[in-house]
């Protein structure tokens, strides 16, 4: 089983629509949440990290529930440039790998005039 | 400032062919990272350093695969007599000692092997 599970999509969404992903983790040791973005052909960029009390920046708000394991990305007002892989990042700690990052595999991202 | 960055981007090579890819970390910045990322699948964990020194290599996908790191900067990773299903982008990242958890990627070498 994957650490790190997302749905794919791919998500088409009107420019103005609100969109949310959502993820689930499965290593309880895990330590801190991230939201990476990736556009195509492009490495990931660090789009927020992801806080027990819930964050926000600008028109994106991520939540983290740790007794469900369950980790969220709410877009709102959606733009065009929005477009891109929107990848659920788990980083648990240990001796060997560091705060090697376990990505999902990705949610596919549309925004569409 | 500079970010990460990694040479070549893109490289080419036959089967059975020996490549060594690149990545300089940002300058300070303690901890490199190297990944991969195979066409439809997420990123894959290789390897870290801390420092010069790797302390598990165990995630290596095999021992055609080695990686080293110098001077706690530089850090090259080579992979031996390349196989097809090497084809991948490899990515470099680091992370600084006060802030861990928050690594920068490079723009990754793009690799094919033929």
């Amino acid at each position: 089983r994957k650490e790190v599970e997302q749905d794919p999509g791919p998500f088409n969404v009107p420019e103005g629509a609100t969109v949310a992903f959502n993820c689930t983790y499965s290593n309880s040791a895990s330590q801190s949440f991230f939201w990476y973005r990736q556009d195509c052909r492009k490495e990931p960029k660090l789009l927020m990290s992801v806080y027990s009390s819930g964050n926000e920046d600008g028109r994106f708000t991520a939540q983290l529930n740790r007794a469900s394991q369950y980790i969220s990305l709410l877009i709102r007002d959606s733009k065009l440039s929005d477009s891109a892989t929107y990848l659920c990042v788990v980083n648990p700690w240990d001796s060997n790998s560091g705060y090697a990052l376990n990505f999902g595999k990705g949610t596919s991202l549309l925004v569409t005039p | 400032g500079a970010g990460v960055s990694q040479s070549p981007s893109n490289k080419v090579t036959e089967k059975g062919k020996d490549v060594e890819l690149r990545c300089d970390p940002i300058s300070g910045h303690t901890a490199l990272y190297w990944y991969r990322q195979s066409l439809g699948q997420g990123l894959e964990f290789l390897i870290y350093f801390q420092g010069n020194s790797a302390p598990d290599k165990s995630g290596l996908p095999s021992d055609r695969f080695s990686a080293e790191r110098t001077g706690g900067s530089v850090s090259t990773l080579t992979i031996q007599r390349t196989q097809q299903e090497d084809s991948a982008v490899y990515l470099c990242a680091s992370s600084s000692r006060d802030r861990p958890y928050e690594q920068y990627f490079g723009p990754g070498t793009r690799l094919t092997v033929t």
